[in-house]
């Protein structure tokens, strides 16, 4: 079976530091793909970055950045100088090419002023 | 583009009656995806389309769960009888089709948020 574990159910992070998000998974395939959204209270769902796992450069989005660690089947989201906007569930999500999608529980983050 | 769009965006029924969750993907996306959000099972795939054609609704949770895209521009998902566990939010979402091995995101809609009482 396929699946996307975060194992921090909660964090938090002071406004303008750095946080990390943990995702680990669990595929027998080869050609994935993987995603970090956001919901924020609004519960619009909000694709924050992805990457190809077939690529080894790990992605990066202005501030958000992944460590993609393909053979731990490791998925870390970095969030640098955090914002009070970025408050949000973070939720991890694993893509086949077939379409399946798997998403973790979630980890729900708070910025602290 | 106006994106994924959902309606209704709020919906409270009875126990019992039918439901009926409409989204419009957005135009020249092949793929279509209902999810289930709640607090115990967090995001669910219930049911996803390609091209139209249901390909996989093992996620479904039971025959009181119907979804049908008759065309590219339009899904509903159906429960009939509503029960109160339904309660939850349903997502769709939309993507270009995968092809080729190239990977392409879900942009999801607002949701509606369903009490069955």
């Amino acid at each position: 079976a396929q699946t996307v574990t975060q194992s921090q159910p909660e964090m938090s992070v002071q406004e303008a530091e750095t946080v990390t998000l943990s995702c680990t998974y669990d595929t027998s395939e080869s050609d994935y793909y993987l995603f970090w959204y956001k919901q924020p209270p609004s519960r619009q769902m909000i694709l924050v970055i992805r990457q190809e796992a077939y690529k080894q450069q790990n992605a990066t989005e202005n501030r958000f950045s992944v460590n993609f660690q393909k053979a731990a089947k490791s998925f870390s989201l970095k969030i640098s100088d955090s914002q009070l906007g970025d408050a949000a569930m973070y939720f991890c999500a694993y893509r086949t090419r077939n379409n399946d999608m798997r998403f973790g529980a979630g980890t729900r983050l708070t910025v602290k002023p | 583009d106006a994106g994924v769009i959902q309606s209704p965006r709020h919906e409270v029924t009875e126990m019992g009656q039918e439901v009926t969750l409409r989204c419009k993907p957005i135009s020249g996306h092949n793929s279509l995806f209902w999810y289930r959000q709640t607090m115990m099972r967090g995001l669910e795939l219930l049911i996803y389309f390609n091209n139209n054609v249901p390909i996989d609704d093992s996620g479904m949770p039971e025959d009181r769960f119907s979804a049908k895209m008759p065309n590219a521009s339009f899904s509903t998902l159906k429960i009939q009888p509503s029960e109160p566990r339904d309660s939850a939010v349903y997502f769709c979402a939309s993507s270009p089709r995968v092809s080729g091995g190239a990977g392409e995101t879900q942009y999801f809609g607002p949701g509606t948020r369903l009490l069955v009482l």
